[in-house]
């Protein structure tokens, strides 16, 4: 059981380039989510979905798009990276909405230069 | 609007002494759940608890215990005989019964100093 996966670990982009976070979790969970961690700060929701096909802005959604064709798969995309999208990113998956806790992948350093 | 207030940004205590990691939190929802996450300096999150509105009773967990209060709309964190294994970054959450979505708190750095 891999719980929740994400690729890449660590990735280096330069300003204007794109690239796809990639996240899968094998628990049947339909609840997933995209939070990024500023260093020294807390988690802010950047999207979120309920179920294959259903997704939904977070706090921080601009520079992001997500998509949701499997019950398994919640990839996120950086278009046109920024220096701010500097960040941890961190992916989650729950079996229920808001009241069931939240099983978090290893994370993705990303630095934008 | 919901809220979490973790006002200790930072604490340092000596190994084998007790901390408390204070948590306030704002909700107009009756219905909600509360929860406490650790992140080691490997970086990872591991979730440690969770407790619903109704159910305001103390829980005990080995060296852990959390200490929920409605009246003060706290649920604070109290780590006994800390160990330096308990350094991390302790990240209180929120989340309404209505709501998808769970609201962290920005986070305690615990340094625990053999």
């Amino acid at each position: 059981n891999a719980g929740v996966t994400q690729t890449p670990k660590f990735r280096i982009l330069k300003i204007g380039q794109s690239m796809t976070l990639q996240c899968a979790q094998d628990m049947n969970h339909n609840y997933m989510y995209w939070y990024r961690q500023d260093p020294g700060m807390g988690l802010k929701l950047i999207y979120y979905s309920v179920g294959a096909g259903i997704t939904d802005k977070g706090e921080v959604p601009n520079g992001y798009n997500v998509s949701r064709s499997t019950t398994e798969d919640f990839p996120l995309r950086l278009e046109l990276a920024a220096p701010s999208q500097t960040s941890v990113y961190f992916c989650a998956s729950s079996y229920s909405e808001g009241s069931g806790e939240q099983y978090f992948g290893p994370g993705t350093r990303l630095t934008v230069t | 609007a919901q809220k979490v207030t973790q006002a200790q940004t930072e604490i340092s205590v000596v190994e084998k002494e007790d901390v408390t990691l204070d948590c306030v939190y704002e909700t107009r929802d009756t219905t909600y759940y509360l929860f406490w996450y650790k992140q080691p300096p490997s970086g990872e999150l591991v979730f440690l608890i969770r407790r619903n509105s109704f159910d305001e009773q103390n829980e005990i967990s080995g060296r852990y215990s959390w200490n929920f209060q409605k009246s003060t709309s706290s649920f604070n964190f109290t780590i006994t005989a800390s160990q330096v294994v308990d350094s991390a970054v302790y990240f209180c959450a929120l989340s309404e019964a209505k709501d998808d979505k769970i609201i962290f708190g920005k986070g305690t750095r615990l340094h625990i100093l053999p």
